[in-house]
């Protein structure tokens, strides 16, 4: 089985203040993780992912993830947030060789002028 | 990325009539499909994968009788809503990858369906 936690249903950040939404995930073999952000009635883009490699991923929009097996997260950061960055960002994981994605309950991000 | 279109982005229609949403993968092939429905300020909750030239997978609680998913082929995949109700007003979102070029899934602009 596999899930995904996003312990903050609301995150609230200064404009120019770095910026960190949590995830945690629980899969039995590999994880495939990735973010995703959601504007208002559309649909997820694709923001960055980890598959292997380097614990550091760099995605769009100048957000990063950090890959930590032994806590088991995959939290989203980005060094200076913005107010366009206001949004509503979901964490995924699938096990490796399963094509199904599970999601977190979502994070709101607002970005305080 | 790949793109895939959704459509209708929104549809209004009566009780007990029936809604046709539309996915397409706009410049891959995909042989498979997923359909998910999004209640308000919720997460993304799967409701069926979608097979081309086979029958689609419903996951656990979804009725398929009431939600058709057809996948007549590798760029298009259709979500029937059937005898509509109030209750079945959500949005509905589709997404693919490219088989064997991303791990990473692609997602349609989302359908807003409200039952009146």
């Amino acid at each position: 089985a596999q899930s995904v936690a996003q312990p903050e249903d609301q995150v609230n950040v200064a404009e120019g203040n770095p910026l960190t939404v949590k995830c945690t995930y629980s899969v039995s073999g590999n994880p495939y993780l990735f973010w995703y952000v959601q504007y208002p009635n559309r649909g997820l883009q694709f923001l960055l992912k980890y598959i292997t490699g380097d614990n550091l991923v760099k995605g769009s929009y100048g957000f990063e993830a950090e890959f930590n097996k032994s806590q088991t997260s995959f939290h989203l950061k980005k060094p200076s947030a913005l107010v366009s960055d206001s949004a509503l960002y979901f964490c995924a994981v699938r096990d490796f060789g399963n094509e199904k994605l599970t999601f977190g309950t979502g994070t709101r991000l607002t970005i305080i002028p | 990325g790949a793109v895939v279109s959704q459509h209708p982005s929104r549809v209004i229609c009566k009780s007990g009539t029936s809604v046709k949403i539309e996915c397409r993968s706009l410049d891959f092939q995909a042989t498979t499909m997923f359909w998910y429905r999004q209640f308000p300020k919720q997460s993304l909750m799967l409701m069926a994968t979608s097979n081309e030239g086979s029958k689609a997978t419903y996951e656990q609680g979804v009725e398929k009788d009431k939600f058709l998913i057809n996948h007549a082929s590798l760029t298009l995949s259709t979500l029937t809503v059937t005898s509509a109700h109030p209750e079945d007003s959500s949005f509905y979102i589709c997404s693919a990858r490219v088989p064997l070029v991303n791990t990473e899934a692609f997602f349609g602009q989302g359908t807003r369906l409200t039952v009146v």
